[in-house]
């Protein structure tokens, strides 16, 4: 199966911590990936986890797989403005394909 | 390149025109794709490239939509007749190797009127 899930939008004060969870279907997907896309702009490749790995630190981010569960989550860490954006969980699909979700509008405010 | 450049970035087409978008990978990656991305931020798998050759082309609309990555020189996707319904952005991801991550470009908005 190809069908990803998250939640659609997320309000966070800044500087506080941001979690932005997912749910895949394809057990036999290699990675899973957040993509990040401004308003008007491409989708920016923000990290990445290989299936065999529970976890990920990378800066302010942490990305936790739960396999069993299918679930995937993204911490932003101290989130700031720069940080408002569309996120995009993806799978991969057939080892090479990717099939996205519907993409989690996280808004800053101040 | 060291990114996946996509031109143009804006494309306005009247009903009936034909459209094409180019596409040039990160130099040594052997794996290209196009998506559509819709509404609703969904994206919708095209066509798949491994080097000059179609991978996968299971979500290509074959009526109108076209796609080719020859030697030395930039992919490209046309669509014949563009229809109302196929005002999207449309972007272009290049791989190393099959399993590995897709790196997207910026997108080219296809805007039919």
């Amino acid at each position: 199966g190809e069908d990803v899930e998250q939640s659609l939008f997320l309000s966070v004060r800044e500087g506080d911590s941001s979690v932005i969870n997912c749910t895949y279907t394809d057990s036999s997907s290699t990675y899973l990936y957040w993509y990040k896309q401004e308003p008007g702009a491409g989708l920016q490749l923000l990290t990445y986890i290989f299936s065999n790995m529970d976890m990920k630190q990378d800066q302010r981010l942490t990305v936790l797989l739960n396999k069993k569960d299918k679930h995937l989550s993204l911490r932003i860490a101290d989130t700031q403005t720069g940080d408002s954006a569309i996120y995009f969980c993806a799978e991969t699909f057939n080892d090479y394909k990717l099939s996205f979700g519907a993409g989690t509008t996280v808004t800053v405010r101040a | 390149g060291e990114e996946v450049a996509q031109t143009p970035k804006h494309l306005v087409r009247g009903e009936g025109q034909k459209a094409k978008l180019y596409c040039a990978p990160i130099k040594g990656h052997s794996y290209v794709f196009w998506y559509q991305q819709v509404l609703k931020n969904e994206f919708k798998f095209l066509i798949s490239f491994q080097n000059e050759n179609v991978f996968d082309e299971t979500g290509m609309p074959k009526e109108r939509f076209s796609a080719k990555c020859l030697p030395n020189s930039p992919c490209s996707l046309e669509i014949q007749a563009t229809k109302l319904e196929d005002s999207a952005v449309y972007f272009c991801a290049s791989s190393l190797g099959q399993g590995t991550p897709l790196h997207f470009g910026n997108g080219t908005r296809l805007t039919v009127t």
